[in-house]
């Protein structure tokens, strides 16, 4: 079975920065692409980053591009989400999802499975 | 940027009813959709990709259909569990998210 749990969120001050981390087990990680989408509580969701399955391919949402920076460790099977600069809007409840894989280039950008999210607050 | 717009924002239906969900892309995105559904506490699920194919372990009530901008996403026959929110999804360019579209019990 499929697990993803992310970790790392928390209340920081505008300015200031956060790692998220996202521990996977269930299937072989460094044969997938990873993602982290985010939601306002009670609100939609934002695709935020995506990594492919050898860090060679990497994007981002224009709204965080600069700030954050996605990684992964396919020994660990852990993905990363380094935020820098935070600020009010950033806040959400932030998942990590994976890819499906089955496509071109192992990139469909369909999330078959997520995470429960962990919850970034910006706040002074 | 794409913008995909989900209709209407709330359904309001008795279980056993068919619910019919409308998702329109402000440019053509071919078949590249997918839906989702999101009960309360709990992460989002992938229950449609490719505008038509079900997921894996996806009941045979849902079902998807369109390409270009028109999509719908169809529950035949609506089961308790069913009530939650349903959010579409387009990766024509870099990947966006629908409003989300409401079932509720009537």
């Amino acid at each position: 079975e499929v697990q993803l749990v992310e970790s790392g969120g928390g209340l920081v001050q505008p300015g200031r920065s956060l790692r998220l981390s996202c521990a996977a087990s269930g299937f072989t990680f460094d044969d997938y692409a990873m993602n982290w989408i985010r939601q306002v509580p009670g609100k939609g969701l934002e695709w935020v980053s995506g990594i492919s399955w050898n860090s060679g391919n990497i994007e981002y949402a224009d709204s965080v591009k600069g700030r954050f920076t996605i990684s992964r460790d396919n020994v660990k099977n852990s993905l990363y989400l380094e935020m820098n600069s935070l600020r009010p809007e950033d806040t959400a409840l932030y998942y990590c999802a994976k890819d499906m894989g089955y496509c071109s280039g192992g990139r469909c950008y369909w999330f078959d499975s997520w995470g429960q999210g962990t919850l970034v607050t910006v706040s002074s | 940027e794409i913008i995909l717009t989900q209709s209407p924002a709330t359904l309001s239906l008795s279980p056993g009813e068919r619910a019919t969900l409308s998702c329109r892309a402000s440019q053509s995105i071919s078949s590249y959709l997918a839906w989702y559904q999101q009960r309360p506490g709990q992460a989002p699920r992938l229950l449609i990709y490719d505008a038509s194919n079900r997921a894996t372990g996806i009941p045979a009530r849902f079902s998807g259909s369109g390409s270009g901008t028109d999509f719908t996403l169809t529950i035949s026959s609506l089961e308790p569990e069913d009530f939650a929110v349903y959010y579409c999804q387009q990766r024509s360019n870099w990947p966006s998210f629908g409003g989300g579209t409401k079932v509720e019990i009537k």
